[in-house]
């Protein structure tokens, strides 16, 4: 089975600043997808990134990046230019691309956003 | 784009009671739903996915009987809690996607508290 492991439950950055959530994942497939979720106070989820695993390039949004080490299983999230409103728990997020639609969810990283 | 409305928002009912949540695709068929239960500071949890026309997969452990689900349409899919007790107090999430190359979107969860 896949797991999804987020070693950091909490971090804190100040406005303006950059910083990065970790994400650890274990599978044996070669086709998967991983994704992170942002969900702020008001507990909707929101996709902030997505990356396909067989994509070499990192995939890029606006102010959010990641770092994808497929060979090393990692995938964190760097956040650029933090603002107030990147305040919330971020998950990331583990899909296989060639069985079923579950996605696996790591236990989230709270960040705070310091002004 | 990619709308998913969910409600209520909240409820509060007395132990017994049976409780429906409603999660709606606003802008795109939905063609597989997804039913999420979160506690307090933690993950998210699948409970079942289901297709839109068919039965619901429950996740194991998640008792079905409890937990009907009904994906009559592309954009609407129900979750009912049957004779819900105080356990069963939690937030749900829905999600949705449309194909399997798209990413689920989710609804802003409900929050259920049975006294």
């Amino acid at each position: 089975a896949q797991t999804v492991t987020q070693s950091q439950p909490e971090m804190s950055v100040q406005e303006a600043e950059t910083v990065t959530l970790s994400c650890t994942y274990d599978t044996s497939e070669s086709d998967y997808y991983l994704f992170w979720y942002k969900q702020p106070p008001s507990r909707q989820m929101i996709l902030v990134i997505r990356q396909e695993a067989y994509k070499q390039q990192n995939a890029t949004e606006n102010r959010f990046s990641v770092n994808f080490q497929k060979a090393a299983k990692s995938f964190s999230l760097k956040i650029s230019d933090s603002q107030l409103g990147d305040a919330a728990m971020y998950f990331c997020a583990y899909r296989s691309g060639s069985s079923g639609d579950k996605l696996t969810f790591g236990t989230g990283t709270r960040l705070a956003v310091r002004p | 784009g990619a709308v998913v409305s969910q409600h209520p928002s909240w409820v509060i009912c007395k132990s017994g009671t049976s409780v429906k949540i409603e999660c709606r695709s606003l802008d795109f068929q939905a063609t597989t739903m997804f039913w999420y239960r979160q506690f307090p500071k933690q993950s998210l949890m699948l409970m079942a996915t289901s297709n839109e026309g068919s039965k619901a997969t429950y996740e194991q452990g998640v008792e079905k009987d409890k937990f009907l689900i009904n994906h009559a349409s592309l954009t609407l899919s129900t979750l009912t809690v049957t004779s819900a007790h105080p356990e069963d107090s939690s937030f749900y999430i829905c999600s949705a996607r449309d194909t399997r190359e798209q990413p689920q979107h989710f609804g802003d969860g409900t929050r259920l508290s049975i006294l």
